[in-house]
């Protein structure tokens, strides 16, 4: 079955430091699109960055990069120099290739120290 | 601008009632989608439709309904056989081809038991 993990909660770092979001992920689908989506506490998802399992190159929006590695199932979010503004929950998801459905981690809660 | 619309942004419903949750999009997206979000549970699949006159089950489709009669509407019905509605609903539309195009997300609805 298609499944999402993100193992951290709650993840704090202090402002302008990089720091990672971790997600794994589970398919047997050869083709499939890996997304990180930010939600502020107002509720709207944003979306942040895009990896296609396809592309050799991890993908750059940014301040974002997707750290993708396909062998081990892994699509870790780097964010550099946070921001107070970082301060959200963060949600990985996998789309499905035949369906386009989206399937979500639980999401990593991330806040931003001054 | 183009986008989705979710109203009302709060509802409030009686024990036993139905409710219908409205998601309007005017991105001519050919997909539309529910989802419900509860707290440390990331969001879950509750329908989607891909094109007009046809939708499909997600997840947890047992004690919603939909109805997809133009590609601009897909509402939502939380009936009375739904035991646990309280949750924040989310509408969101894609183009299912596009590639690194994620979702368009509305800004949700809180739907509270009373």
């Amino acid at each position: 079955a298609q499944k999402i993990t993100q193992t951290q909660p709650g993840m704090f770092v202090q402002e302008k430091e990089a720091v990672t979001l971790d997600c794994t992920y589970d398919t047997s689908d050869q083709s499939y699109g890996l997304f990180w989506y930010k939600q502020p506490s107002s509720g709207e998802m944003i979306f942040l960055i895009y990896q296609g399992s396809y592309d050799e190159q991890n993908a750059t929006e940014g301040r974002y990069s997707l750290n993708f590695q396909k062998a081990r199932k892994s699509a870790n979010l780097v964010i550099s120099a946070s921001q107070l503004g970082d301060s959200a929950m963060y949600f990985c998801a996998m789309r499905e290739a035949r369906t386009y459905k989206y399937i979500f981690g639980t999401g990593t809660r991330l806040k931003v120290l001054a | 601008d183009g986008g989705i619309t979710q109203s009302p942004k709060y509802l409030f419903r009686k024990e036993g009632q139905n409710v219908t949750l409205s998601c309007e999009q005017n991105l001519n997206h050919d997909a539309m989608y529910w989802y419900r979000q509860d707290p440390g549970q990331g969001l879950r699949l509750i329908y989607y439709s891909q094109i007009v006159n046809d939708f499909q089950k997600g997840d947890i489709a047992e004690g919603y309904s939909v109805s997809r009669e133009k590609k601009e509407s897909f509402p939502l019905t939380v009936t009375s056989a739904q035991k646990n509605p309280t949750a924040f609903y989310l509408c969101a539309s894609s183009i299912p081809e596009q590639g690194d195009y994620g979702y368009t997300f509305g800004s949700g609805t809180r739907l509270t038991v009373v």
